[in-house]
């Protein structure tokens, strides 16, 4: 099967920029998307098609996705946007998430 | 605005099948794909499957064996069904709207635990 990789974690102070990366074979030949997961609440897509941004999603959520990286960045990083983060591509019909990414902001 | 509900009993017996339905309100099921996808606790996001309106499924293909996903376009609903269950099956059950190759509107997800 596919697989999109992760780093389990990231730390970023408040008001820098946090860049989370998501790694798979030839990921930057497929869309890629991005999801936020606050604790026990249901993901929110921030970034599809690899760089798009669905209305409501601040301006300091950008994506990008080349080779085989796609990554999230968040500008101006602020204490709510710690949460968990999943990439998440199609494959052959299937769609596999990335394991996750916990952010954290300190 | 559309929301989507999971509903369905949120204990299974190990061996039993799990049934879930996923009502949408606030836009016609017979637009976009609607998908299934679930997360066990503390881990992470694991897709299970898609349907259109028409009945087109598509599973992922570790689960395929034992996934049903079916569609009541006069309701307005779909629904989920898995066999044979095992305490790997407990996770948060979420239903989800595929909109292009992005999941754009979640349910709020439903405990599902598999035990006797």
């Amino acid at each position: 099967s596919y697989e999109l990789t992760q780093p389990p974690s990231v730390s970023v102070s408040p008001g820098q920029t946090a860049s989370i990366t998501c790694s798979g074979d030839k990921l930057g030949d497929k869309y890629a998307c991005w999801y936020q997961q606050k604790p026990g609440q249901s993901p929110v897509l921030v970034i599809y098609q690899d760089s798009k941004r669905p209305s409501g999603i601040p301006e300091r959520f950008s994506g990008s996705n080349s080779g085989s990286t796609a990554t999230l960045t968040i500008s101006g990083t602020q204490a709510m946007d710690e949460a968990d983060y999943y990439c998440q591509a199609w494959e052959s019909g299937t769609a596999e998430f990335g394991g996750g990414t916990k952010l954290t902001v300190l | 605005q559309v929301q989507l509900q999971e509903s369905g009993p949120g204990l299974v017996k190990p061996s039993e099948t799990l049934s879930l339905t996923c009502t949408v309100s606030g836009d016609s099921i017979s637009t976009y794909y609607w998908s299934w996808i679930r997360q066990p606790p503390e881990k992470g996001l694991e897709w299970i499957g898609y349907i259109y309106y028409t009945g087109s499924t598509n599973y992922n293909p570790s689960l395929k064996s034992r996934v049903t996903i079916s569609v009541d376009t006069s309701k307005n609903r779909f629904s989920l069904r898995l066999s044979s269950v095992t305490a790997a099956d407990t996770a948060v059950y979420y239903c989800a709207r595929r909109a292009g190759d992005a999941f754009d509107v979640w349910g709020q997800g439903t405990m599902v635990t598999v035990s006797s």
